[in-house]
């Protein structure tokens, strides 16, 4: 069965350094998105990407965040300047035209 | 105000029993998904349900979509303790973005 796979399952950096979050899509879809689940507390939309430039984004997506599709098959999240609090699994998603595929997160733990 | 709010917040039961999980939500959707998460892991889905379906079933769950009460309910029957885990709901609108709920943490007592 197709999947959604992220890298790294886990990120340790130190607050101020950025971080890059790497999503492989199922290969036919063409809606992706960004999610954020901080410890305890709900899923959180971060943004949404489609032919190549984003499609909607929430207000945590502030100019720390920016995505980007580098190739065909890699959607990246790239955090800038980490905070504390942007500690949390941060889950990718993509869907063709019925529900979306979730990876299995990546844990930024920012110390 | 939540597009998605689940009920109870916290479920305690014992194995065999049936689990009842309850979602509300606020605007028009295309579709309602459920998802499962174990404690720090990722998203499982579990069943999907459109607008224009009213109930879906899928091994022991069930689940129910009252689209003029804006509501969806999943039933887990004879629940086992490997069943514990947090339970989402989601909501699609328009653009194809899932809103998820706050969850409902279901616990199993073997």
């Amino acid at each position: 069965e197709p999947e959604v796979t992220q890298t790294p399952s886990h990120q340790v950096t130190q607050m101020g350094q950025e971080v890059i979050l790497r999503c492989v899509p199922i290969s036919n879809h063409l809606y992706f998105y960004w999610y954020r689940q901080i410890l305890g507390q709900k899923v959180e939309f971060l943004v949404s990407f489609y032919n190549n430039e984003i499609s909607e984004k929430s207000e945590i997506f502030d100019d720390q965040f920016s995505v980007e599709r580098p190739d065909g098959s890699n959607f990246t999240l790239k955090i800038r300047s980490t905070k504390l609090e942007d500690s949390a699994m941060y889950f990718c998603a993509s869907t063709g035209n019925t529900e979306a595929f979730f990876g299995q997160g990546t844990r930024l733990t920012v110390v | 105000s939540q597009q998605g709010e689940e009920d109870p917040q916290a479920l305690s039961i014992q194995e065999g029993e049936n689990a009842t999980m309850n979602c509300s939500y606020k605007t028009s959707i295309n579709n309602l998904q459920w998802y499962r998460q174990n404690s720090g892991r990722g998203l499982v889905h579990l069943i999907l349900i459109r607008s224009n379906e009213r109930e879906k079933h899928s091994g022991r769950l069930r689940v129910t979509l009252d689209t003029s009460k804006k509501s969806s309910s999943l039933l887990i029957t004879a629940s086992r303790a490997a069943d514990t885990a947090s339970y989402f709901c989601a909501t699609e609108t328009g653009g194809f973005k899932t809103i998820f709920g706050a969850g409902t943490r279901l616990f199993v007592k073997a």
